[in-house]
């Protein structure tokens, strides 16, 4: 079993909608969780960064982490356009193992 | 601007050949990191370095060679013995802390024919 799971997509939003980015993992022990975005042909931008479980916002952007389901979350309010990207998760427990998803594609028409 | 800098943005080269990719960066991080990701695959840690003149081997460090002689440097050394060597690299840093949040460079796209 992979370590972190992440449904590929792609998944295509209207403008405005809310939109939500999955991921499940496996090892109880991670307690960092990261959510990246990737535009094509670039590197990943570090988006949201989540300790043990609880939500965190920034913006139009939330994060949610469920320890106890092994869960992590990325919510996009009002999605723009400009939002359309690969989102990737990635987890820790430790300071240099990042394992990451394989990323889900997101279309966001105007 | 403190950032990190990849080099080149796409890179060609001749089976059998040994291509060196570099990557700098000016944020003060101990660590750093080289990531390979293939289409529809997530990324796959190849080296890191946590020090200067030390470095350790990822998931996938067969076939590469890197070297950590100055802080702000850790170039990637892709050699001929790597099979499908075809893929765009991505290098990161960050703080030597547990959970540090990792930062990437633009990326190399090397095509080997």
């Amino acid at each position: 079993q992979k370590e972190v799971e992440q449904d590929p997509g792609p998944l295509s939003v209207p403008e405005g909608a809310i939109v939500s980015l999955n991921c499940t993992y496996s090892n109880s022990a991670f307690q960092y969780f990261m959510w990246y975005r990737q535009y094509s042909r670039k590197g990943p931008e570090l988006l949201m960064y989540t300790y043990s479980s609880g939500n965190k916002e920034d913006g139009r952007f939330t994060a949610q982490v469920d320890k106890s389901s092994k869960y992590i979350s990325l919510f996009i309010r009002d999605s723009q356009p400009s939002d359309s990207a690969t989102y990737l998760c990635a987890t820790s427990n430790s300071g240099y193992a990042l394992n990451f998803g394989k990323g889900t594609s997101l279309l966001v028409t105007p | 601007d403190g950032g990190i800098t990849q080099s080149p943005k796409y890179l060609f080269r001749k089976e059998g050949q040994n291509v060196t990719l570099s990557c700098e960066q000016n944020l003060n991080h101990d660590a750093m990191y080289w990531y390979r990701q293939d289409p529809g695959q997530g990324l796959r840690l190849i080296y890191y370095s946590q020090i200067v003149n030390d470095f350790q081997k990822g998931d996938i460090a067969e076939g590469y060679s890197v070297s950590r002689e100055k802080k702000e440097s850790f170039p990637l050394t892709v050699t001929s013995a790597q099979k499908n060597p075809t893929a765009f690299y991505l290098c990161a840093s960050s703080a030597w802390d547990w959970g540090a949040e990792q930062y990437f460079g633009p990326g190399t796209r090397l095509t080997v024919t």
